[in-house]
């Protein structure tokens, strides 16, 4: 069957400091993942997303790698602020489409000042 | 852009009640949302894929009589928690797109 699941729950960095997250997925034929970063009580924020075709893509202080040989995600967070502090989740879309999502556990980062 | 909203943001009901969540794309159309579950420090779980104009497509084990869906516009989808019972309290959050899937901000239903 298919599952994503991440390594740790909980991650407590210094600000300043860069994060990295880690998610490890079962199901080879997943082409499209996303990371969420979701705030206590707030649905999901959209972070950055990666298609199978590529192995790594940067925005604005993060990174996502992929590594489909051992079918493994991680999002790197630089700098982290402390209003980074979340819970981050990796998912994964299948067949092309953003559609029926499946969600990791969830990471909790949290950010001392 | 592509802003979901949810209505009510929290709600209270009595076992026993029928309870109904919308979801509206405030600024753009979708044929498709989607309707998940979160319980307390757990992921999101995918419900149902609400298809504007037929019926809502749902998950393994989710109870389609119990989670009336209905999406009558591409701006529009409602849950209804039918005969809401204490175990169905939880974090519904509900999400838009064709494409790239927008988030709404979620509905916390405590059912006393």
């Amino acid at each position: 069957g298919e599952s994503v699941g991440l390594h740790l729950p909980t991650l407590s960095v210094q600000e300043g400091d860069n994060s990295i997250i880690n998610c490890a997925y079962s199901n080879s034929a997943s082409d499209y993942f996303i990371w969420y970063k979701q705030e206590s009580g707030k649905g999901p924020q959209f972070i950055i997303d990666i298609r199978s075709n590529m192995d790594k893509r940067q925005g604005q202080r993060v990174t996502v790698l992929l590594n489909k040989t051992v079918k493994h995600l991680s999002l790197q967070i630089a700098a982290t602020q402390p209003g980074d502090s979340a819970v981050y989740f990796c998912a994964r879309a299948g067949g092309g489409s953003q559609g029926n999502l499946i969600f990791g556990k969830g990471t909790k980062l949290s950010v001392k000042p | 852009g592509a802003v979901v909203s949810q209505h009510p943001s929290w709600v209270i009901c009595k076992s026993g009640t029928s309870v109904k969540i919308e979801c509206r794309s405030l600024d753009f159309q979708a044929t498709t949302m989607f309707w998940y579950r979160q319980f307390p420090k757990q992921s999101l779980m995918l419900m149902a894929t609400s298809n504007e104009g037929s019926k809502a497509t749902y998950e393994q084990g989710v109870e389609k009589d119990k989670f009336l869906i209905n999406h009558a516009s591409l701006t529009l989808s409602t849950l209804t928690v039918t005969s809401a019972h204490p175990e169905d309290s939880s974090f519904y959050i509900c999400s838009a797109g064709d494409r790239e899937q927008y988030f709404g901000p979620g509905t916390r239903l405590t059912v006393t």
